[in-house]
């Protein structure tokens, strides 16, 4: 059974970078028609789709977030890997990472809390 | 990406049947038969209930049903139980300037 868990610092200074990782067990990170993607939620809001990735690297961002953000493959470790710059308040929230189809993921991780702050 | 548009809450008694709508454009739910639907309770992780706009993952009960209707899907829980309260989400594929995914508010399903 797939499942994924998020990795990273829980606390990141304004004007950094915020860098997490998902590690995937149970399954291949290579399955050719499953994205990998992250999704991001700020306390007490909805969901944000952050972009997604195949294992091919092909990328696809939310527009809003796309001058800022990196999303990479790693396939000999078994994990992906979001990268935001220049991070404000308005980027705390939990960050999840999923798995499936490119618009709907059937596998999540539990999520990781990352608070911008100084 | 404008975020889809969901009541805030919504409310039934336990056994009654609840319809939760999402409104969009003709750039998301309108152009494509890709909009699925998640579940989240609190301090957990969404879970996947409907996805390409009727389909129900396996494990998923049969009391989840969705249905789209122009710009509009909609979700529809029907013998409500105190464990469907939750918060549910609607998302649709999109395509802007690239393709992409843009998820509703959400509603905050009650069950007096």
């Amino acid at each position: 059974q797939l499942q994924l868990q998020e990795s990273g610092p829980g606390l990141v200074k304004p004007s950094e970078t915020l860098s997490l990782t998902c590690t995937v067990s149970g399954g291949s990170i290579s399955s050719g028609s499953y994205y990998w993607g992250w999704i991001r939620q700020p306390p007490g809001k909805g969901l944000e789709w952050i972009g997604s990735i195949l294992y091919s690297g092909t990328t696809y961002y939310n527009p809003s977030l796309k001058s800022r953000v990196t999303i990479s493959v790693d396939t000999s470790k078994i994990q992906f890997s979001l990268k935001l710059d220049s991070v404000t308040a308005a980027d705390t929230a939990v960050y999840y990472c999923a798995n499936g189809l490119f618009d709907s993921k059937r596998t999540w991780g539990q999520g990781t809390l990352v608070t911008v702050s100084s | 990406q404008s975020a889809l548009t969901q009541p805030a809450s919504v409310s039934g008694s336990p056994g009654q049947s609840i319809t939760i709508s999402c409104a969009g454009t003709g750039s998301d739910i309108g152009g494509y038969d890709y909009v699925s639907w998640y579940q989240q309770h609190p301090g957990k992780a969404p879970k996947l209930l409907i996805y390409d706009v009727t389909n129900r993952p396996s494990g998923v009960s049969n009391r989840f049903s969705a249905s789209k209707s122009g710009n509009t899907a909609s979700l529809t829980i029907s013998g409500l139980q105190a464990e469907d309260e939750a918060d549910y989400y609607c998302s649709s594929y999109t395509v802007t300037t690239t393709r992409g995914v843009v998820f509703g508010g959400g509603t905050k399903l009650t069950v007096l």
